[in-house]
Order: structure tokens, then C-alpha cells, then sequence
């Protein structure tokens, strides 16, 4: 079946040390987005990537960044990890801008000790 | 004033039951509504969407938008236990870049 996964699951890192979250997909989708949701909050969009085009949004701290290597991968990094940044990663994938059809993956649960 | 509104709940309903969630939004170039659904510990999954106002159907699930008063709504007929999760709205703009979440009301729906 064509899906969109994350690995790991649960990935717990130590305050400051870096940390990587990975996303593939099967879809052949252009578009690939990373969003963080809190506890009870609505996922917020991080940035995404149209093709190898990357877009950041304006309040994204830089302590995140990013890679597309190709169509099916894509890397959250986190350089330096703050307590503040537990939450659950989410990766999803559109066919175009259309993002009205996202299709996300299951997540990863970052906790930082 | 945030560009989505949703009420979190929670939400608890007995099992057939007729379920009313519901977001407003602020800005009226938004044109695209989404439902998903989350079950705990899981990624969102879209229900459904619809452009501008109106109603659109998919087996018990009713999306319906009113443009005019900013409002936007996801019923549930003959509501299951499978039906418990979080249900979140979004809005589109379809301009590639003003896209917005609800922040998600949690629907318990007991046996």
C-alpha cells in the first residue's frame, strides 16, 4: 500500500544533543511537509518542500532545518534539542500545492530529557 | 485573533448519537475546508473537504460550509465507538500558502 512512513516512532534525544526524524513515501508526491504538534495543539507547519524547492516558515527557529535527498525521503534535523520541543513530528505528503489532500504519516514522539 | 477557531471539547456522545463539531474562521479568502480525524498516538487523516459554501455527504459524515458567516461544520449520523478520536478542522486559501489548523475537538463516543 502506498503510504507515507516515519521512523521511528518514539525517539528520545538529550537536551542539546541532535537529533535526526525521517520521512518516506511511497506516493510520489511533489510536496513533503513537517509539522509539530503539542499536547491538545493544532500541528503547525515547520516547512515543506515542493520538489527540491524549500520553504521555511517565518517562524520556524532555526534550530530546524531540513533535507529532501530525493522524491521519497525527507530529514527533520534538530540541531540542538530543548525541552520545548517535545511533541509529535508529523510528515505528510500532497501530489501538488493542493494541500487539501494531505496525507500524513503515523508521527514520531520526541521526548528531551 | 487566530485564523481558525475550534471548540476542544471534549466531546461525549452515547453510541447512535447525532454529532455536532464546528469551527469558525476569520479571514474570507479562505477556500478550501477540511476535516481530518486522529486517533491517539496516530497522524491526522482527512474525512473530507468542500470548496465555498454548501453541503457535501460521505456515508454518515455531512461536511457543511456557510461563507457568509465564517462557519464551517462536520456531523456524524449513527456515531460508533470507532468514530472517538479528534477531529480537526482546516482552511486553505489556495494560494499555496495560508493554510491553518483548528486546534482539534476530542469526541468520546461510549457504548
Amino acid at each position: 500500500d502506498a503510504m507515507v512512513i516515519q521512523n521511528p516512532r518514539y525517539q528520545v534525544t538529550q537536551f542539546g544533543k541532535p537529533v535526526t526524524l525521517s520521512c518516506s513515501q511511497t506516493l510520489n508526491h511533489n510536496v513533503m511537509y513537517w509539522y509539530q504538534q503539542k499536547s491538545s495543539q493544532a500541528p503547525k507547519l515547520l516547512f515543506h518542500y515542493y520538489d527540491k524547492d524549500f520553504n521555511n516558515e517565518a517562524d520556524t527557529p532555526d534550530n530546524f532545518q531540513s533535507r529532501r535527498p530525493n522524491t521519497s525521503f525527507c530529514f527533520l534535523d534538530i540541531r540542538s534539542p530543548g525541552l520545548g520541543d517535545a511533541a509529535m513530528y508529523l510528515c505528510a505528503t500532497s501530489r501538488d500545492r493542493q494541500i487539501y489532500e494531505q496525507y500524513f504519516g503515523p508521527g514520531t514522539r520526541l521526548t528531551v530529557t | 485573533q487566530k485564523e481558525v477557531e475550534q471548540d476542544p471539547g471534549p466531546l461525549s456522545v452515547p453510541e447512535g448519537a447525532i454529532v455536532s463539531l464546528n469551527c469558525t474562521y476569520s479571514n474570507s479568502a479562505f477556500q478550501y475546508f477540511m476535516w481530518y480525524r486522529q486517533y491517539s498516538r496516530k497522524g491526522p487523516e482527512l474525512l473530507m473537504y468542500t470548496y465555498s459554501s454548501g453541503n457535501k455527504e460521505d456515508g454518515r459524515f455531512t461536511a457543511q460550509v456557510d461563507k457568509s458567516s465564517k462557519y464551517i461544520s462536520l456531523f456524524i449520523r449513527d456515531s460508533q465507538p470507532s468514530d472517538s478520536a479528534t477531529y480537526l478542522c482546516a482552511i486553505d486559501s489556495n494560494t499555496g500558502n495560508q493554510f491553518y489548523f483548528g486546534t482539534g475537538t476530542s469526541l468520546t463516543v461510549i457504548p
